[in-house]
């Protein structure tokens, strides 16, 4: 079965970056692209960006531009978001997600890791 | 930028009373290529309905969709105490990928 695990909770002070993590089982991990959805506390959904797994070719929200980074690594099934310049408005649960359909940018998101809690603070 | 706007932003209702979500998008959502997600606390967002009106896997067929252009609706025939929860609509036919603000069903 699908499953997508996700790295622990992380605090970080304002001006910090923190790398989530999100390891992949149950499929070919590099036929399906991979997204990142954040959900700050009590609000709605909120796409970062989506990075092909075998390519690594990436499309950021350009809110996030020049400030988030997606990468993978083939070798373990992970896909990692790196989110630099932290600040208290970034504090959220943090999602990766992935796309319904193989080789394709334009899906639905049907399998969904537990969500990481990012937290920043001083 | 597709605005996804839902209403009502809260709907109480009772067991076994059927509801009904609306999505208005601010522009024609692409090649149909809207989704419904269900979340309740604590939990991490499921996926109902794709492409307008595709069931998900395990998905039962009280869950609906329907709509094109830029309006859709998300019904549920009958609910059932498992479904109070929040709804959210998106688009993914363009970039980015956006999510309406969510309608919470509540038990009346």
């Amino acid at each position: 079965q699908v499953q997508l695990v996700q790295s622990g909770a992380e605090v970080k002070k304002p001006g910090a970056s923190v790398k989530v993590s999100c390891k992949a089982s149950g499929y070919t991990f590099t036929n399906y692209y991979m997204h990142w959805v954040r959900q700050a506390p009590g609000q709605g959904l909120e796409w970062m960006g989506i990075i092909n797994p075998s390519g690594s070719s990436t499309s950021y929200a350009q809110k996030f531009q020049g400030r988030v980074t997606m990468t993978t690594d083939t070798s373990t099934r992970t896909v990692y978001m790196e989110l630099s310049s932290l600040r208290s408005e970034d504090t959220a649960v943090y999602y990766c997600a992935k796309s319904r359909g193989e080789f394709s940018l334009y899906r639905a998101f049907d399998y969904w890791g537990q969500g990481t809690l990012v937290t920043v603070s001083s | 930028e597709i605005v996804l706007t839902q209403s009502p932003g809260t709907l109480s209702l009772s067991p076994g009373e059927r509801a009904t979500l609306s999505c208005r998008a601010s522009q024609s959502v692409s090649s149909s290529y809207l989704a419904w997600y269900q979340q309740k606390p604590g939990q991490a967002p499921r996926l109902l309905i794709y492409g307008v009106s595709s069931r998900a896997t395990g998905i039962p067929d009280r869950f609906s969709g329907s709509g094109s252009g830029t309006d859709f609706t998300l019904t549920i025939s009958r609910l059932e105490p498992e479904d109070f929860a929040v709804y959210y609509c998106q688009q993914y036919g363009t970039s980015p990928r956006t999510f309406g603000q969510g309608t919470k069903v509540e038990i009346k």
